[in-house]
């Protein structure tokens, strides 16, 4: 159970497009969704909390601009990458914390490896 | 500032040979405290949760502890498949939207 999935694994853009990556909770309902971002040999920073039907709320030296996030359902949150440089390659990782189980824990995506050229 | 601080950066064991992984952490009232594996090239999988000073958790060789200033995670007889980064975070009480505060990591060789 707690299964998160992330779609794409990997993408390669060129610098000045924008890139949609989606994260799911597969077997159970999340109001919230987190966006991460990790560099190599770094731990995760958070860059976004994402809350079903509302807006998400970002952290501090995020712009909210440049990567939007929209969590539509109880499902599905994507985090897209507008107009992507090479300085915004990174592994991005989502996390989601079921709805109604009284858990603080949250459960982690596979992770999108993005690589702008 | 809630901070967490992991030791040591990194750990080489021979299979078989116990060790213990350290996180050290300050916050404003603990909500809870979360131990995560990272493989490389993957996202954190979830090990363990703890709430309060004195709760224990086990799975396989894996123990967790905790007290008010720090948590330890006891591996006992590893194996090379226990070879991996361990990530410890927590929440602070009163995080809206369960917020958590990462540390860099302890990354485990384990070697046969």
């Amino acid at each position: 159970g707690a299964v998160v999935s992330q779609h794409p694994s990997r993408v390669i853009c060129k610098s000045g497009t924008s890139v949609k990556i989606e994260c799911r909770s597969l077997d159970f309902q999340a109001t919230t969704m987190f966006w991460y971002r990790q560099f190599p040999k770094q731990s995760l920073m958070l860059m976004a909390t994402s809350n079903e039907g509302s807006k998400a709320t970002y952290e501090q030296g995020v712009e909210k601009d440049k990567f939007l996030i929209n969590h539509a359902s109880l499902t599905l949150s994507t985090l897209t990458v507008t107009s992507a440089h090479p300085e915004d390659s990174s592994f991005y990782i989502c996390s989601a914390r079921p709805a109604g189980t009284g858990t603080d824990t949250q459960y982690f995506g596979p992770g999108t490896r993005l690589t702008v050229l | 500032e809630d901070q967490v601080t992991q030791s040591p950066e990194a750990l080489r064991l021979q299979e078989g040979e116990s060790s213990s992984l350290n996180c050290s952490y300050t916050v404003s009232g603990l909500r809870g405290l979360f131990w995560y594996r990272q493989d490389p090239g993957k996202g954190p999988e979830f090990l363990f949760t703890l709430y309060s000073a004195g709760e224990e958790k086990e799975k396989e060789r894996l123990k967790a502890t905790l007290t008010k200033k720090e948590s330890f995670l006891h591996i006992t007889a590893p194996k090379p498949e226990d070879s991996a980064t361990y990530l410890c975070a927590v929440q602070a009480a009163g995080t809206s939207g369960s917020r958590l505060t990462f540390g860099e990591g302890t990354q485990l060789t384990v070697n046969p």
